[in-house]
C-alpha cells in the first residue's frame, strides 16, 4: 500500500458525459501528479499540482482539468469524453515539487470506461 | 519533442535466465528513475540514478547510467516468476521543467 488513495476504482459512463477522479496522497506529501495509461501504452503525465498551485502541465487535454484543495487532495475533471479517453488514471505524489529528485508514490488508479 | 524510448518492448524468458532493458533518451537527463508495474498494479519506485556512469543494485537488479547521461539499463539475473511487470525508466531532461517523462515500458514475462 503506498499511501497513496484514489475513487472510485472503476468508472464506467457515456460520451459527452463529464467525470470527477478523486486523490488523496500520502500524508505529508505537497505534490500531486496526474498520469493517464491506455491500453498496452506508457504513462503520459498530464499534471502536476504542488501546494495547491498548478506546478507542470503535460499533454492534458483541454477538455480536462485538475485542482489541488487546501488539504491537498486533488480531482481531476474529465468532460466531453470520448471512446478513447478510456484508461486508467493514476495518481501519485511526492513530498518535493522537484519530481526528479523524490520518487513518486502511485494510487491503486481510477479506471474509466466510455461507452 | 522529448523522448525516453525503451527497449525491447517485450520479453519472454524461461525462468533463470537474464533480462536486460534498455532505456534511451533523444536528450540528456539530469537522472532517471525505475519503476515496476505488475500486471494490474501500479507503478512502484525502484531505484534514482544520477552520476553519470553511476551502477546500483539491488539484490539481483543491476542499474546503470550511461557515461553521457543520455540511457540507462536495468539488468536481472537469474530471472524469477516475481519479476513479472512492466519496467520503466523515467527522467527528466536537463534543460526542461522539472516534468518525469516516463518511457514506453518493457513487459517481462518469466515462464517456469
Amino acid at each position: 500500500d503506498s499511501g497513496v488513495t484514489q475513487t472510485p476504482k472503476h468508472l464506467i459512463t457515456a460520451t459527452g458525459q463529464r467525470v470527477t477522479l478523486r486523490c488523496s496522497p500520502r500524508s505529508g506529501d505537497l505534490s500531486v501528479y496526474w498520469y493517464q495509461q491506455s491500453l498496452d501504452q506508457g504513462l503520459q503525465f498530464l499534471i502536476q499540482y504542488y501546494n495547491g498551485e498548478e506546478r507542470a502541465k503535460g499533454n492534458i487535454l483541454e477538455r480536462f482539468s485538475a485542482q489541488q484543495f487546501p488539504d491537498l487532495h486533488s480531482e481531476l475533471n474529465l468532460s466531453s469524453l470520448e471512446l478513447g479517453d478510456s484508461a486508467l488514471y493514476f495518481c501519485a505524489s511526492s513530498a518535493r515539487g522537484d519530481s526528479s529528485v523524490s520518487e513518486q508514490f502511485f494510487g491503486p488508479g481510477t479506471r474509466l470506461t466510455v461507452l | 519533442g522529448q523522448q525516453v524510448m525503451q527497449i525491447p518492448q517485450y520479453q519472454h524468458v524461461q525462468e533463470g535466465e537474464d533480462f536486460t532493458t534498455y532505456c534511451n533518451s533523444s536528450t540528456t537527463l539530469s537522472n532517471i528513475q525505475w519503476y515496476k508495474q505488475r500486471p494490474g498494479g501500479h507503478p512502484v519506485f525502484l531505484i534514482q540514478l544520477v552520476k553519470s556512469g553511476e551502477v546500483k543494485k539491488q539484490k539481483r537488479l543491476t542499474f546503470q547510467f550511461g557515461e553521457a547521461k543520455k540511457n540507462s539499463s536495468l539488468h536481472i539475473t537469474a530471472t524469477q516468476t516475481t519479476d513479472v511487470g512492466t519496467y520503466f525508466c523515467a527522467g527528466r531532461h536537463r534543460y526542461n521543467t522539472d516534468k518525469l517523462i516516463f518511457g514506453t515500458g518493457t513487459r517481462l514475462q518469466v515462464f517456469p
